[in-house]
Formats: C-alpha cells, structure tokens, sequence
C-alpha cells in the first residue's frame, strides 16, 4: 500500500523567510511522488514531480523538492516567501499498479505574514 | 490552454435528491478523476475511468456512481443525495501514461446537501 502524510496542517511564515512544508511517503516500491499547490477557489496545479530521474526537483515559482530514500521524505522548499505562495499545499504518491492514480495527502496550509 | 470545465462551482440539494456533476476535458485524455476534498483529509478518489464506457471504484465509491458515454466527459451522480456528501467534488484528467502524474483539475463543485 502506498500513502503520504503531510506533517502539519497549517504553516504560518513571513514574507521573505524560508519555507519548508514536510511530506514522508509509505510505499513498497519506488514511487513517483508529486505537489500539487490550490489557491483559493481553485482547482489543484502541480507544482513539482519526482520520478526517480534526480533527486532535487524543481518546480514553478521558485519551489523545489528533495526525495530522501532513506527518511522516505519529499520535502517541499522554498528559500523565500512571497505573499502569494499562501496556498493549500498537497503531497502525493502515484500508485503503481494502473495509470496515474494519486493518494493525497491531507494537505497543509501556508499562511504568509507581511 | 488546457482545460478542464465543471458543469457548476456551486449547489445546494434536499436529501434525497438526484445530483447530477458533469465534467468535459479538452485535452484529448485517456484518464479521468472523481475526487472529493474535505478539510483535513485531503482528495479521496471516488472514482475513475481509463476509457470510455470503462470505470472502476476509487477509495470511497459507497453511494455515488458515473458515466463515461464519451472520451471528453466523465459525470459523477449521487442516486439519492445525503448530507454526508456535502463537500467539494473536483474532477481531474490525465494520459494513461503510468506514473506520469501530472492531472489537470477542473475549479471544483462545491456540494451542499441540505
């Protein structure tokens, strides 16, 4: 079986400062792992993907993401917040057997202070 | 651009009632995607379909069914709506291409069952 947990479901930094929303992944075998960003009253856009090609991702807008085999973590990162990085962020798996089925995350919430 | 369109950003159904949630994808896709979203839990898949008139269960299938008539829309209907299926309903589509990932999602439908 595979699954994601997002530690922390809201995050509060400010503007300027680092950002770092946490993701461990379950899986029994090498996964594919993504984030996906929702502004508010949208739908979800993928920020970023790991598919075993490099270690470090890097995505839209600035973020970035490292696959760490041994923590089982794809933390995302962002050296500098902007105003309009507050979002729902979601960490997910693909599930391997069929296609691109994704398990979610339950999302965390970055909140960015002025 | 890429487009994923649901039919309605927001309704308000009795118990009971028959509810209809259509999506339409211009992307030419193989595969499509019935999530629902709930605060804390992130996206369930209730379900999907990897071609037309094909569709199986995702995690939480209990009480809604769907239709795939034609390869751009996928339709999500609850028999008979209960008030446990207030939520937001997001629609997603992707190419059949394994662990690629990347799903395009529609604005989503919020659901309230009164």
């Amino acid at each position: 079986a595979q699954s994601v947990t997002q530690l922390g479901s809201h995050v509060s930094v400010s503007e300027g400062a680092l950002v770092l929303l946490r993701c461990n992944y379950s899986s029994s075998v090498p996964p594919y792992l993504f984030w996906y960003v929702q502004y508010p009253n949208q739908g979800l856009q993928l920020l970023l993907k790991y598919t075993s090609a490099a270690t470090l991702v890097k995505g839209i807008n600035g973020f970035e993401a490292e696959f760490k085999k041994s923590e089982t973590s794809f933390h995302l990162t962002k050296p500098s917040a902007h105003m309009s990085d507050a979002a729902e962020y979601f960490c997910a798996v693909s599930r391997m057997e069929y296609g691109n089925k994704l398990v979610f995350g339950a999302g965390t919430i970055l909140r960015v202070k002025s | 651009d890429v487009k994923v369109t649901q039919s309605s950003r927001y309704l308000v159904k009795r118990t009971g009632e028959k509810v209809f949630l259509e999506c339409v994808q211009d992307m030419d896709h193989e595969n499509m995607f019935w999530y629902r979203q709930d605060p804390g839990l992130g996206l369930r898949l209730i379900y999907f379909s990897y071609d037309v008139k094909m569709k199986e269960k995702g995690d939480i299938p209990e009480g809604y069914s769907v239709s795939r008539e034609k390869k751009e829309r996928f339709s999500l209907i609850l028999e008979s709506a209960s008030t446990n299926q207030t939520s937001m309903y997001l629609c997603a589509s992707g190419t059949g291409t394994p662990g690629s990932g990347e799903l395009f999602f529609g604005e989503g439908s919020r659901l309230t069952v009164l």
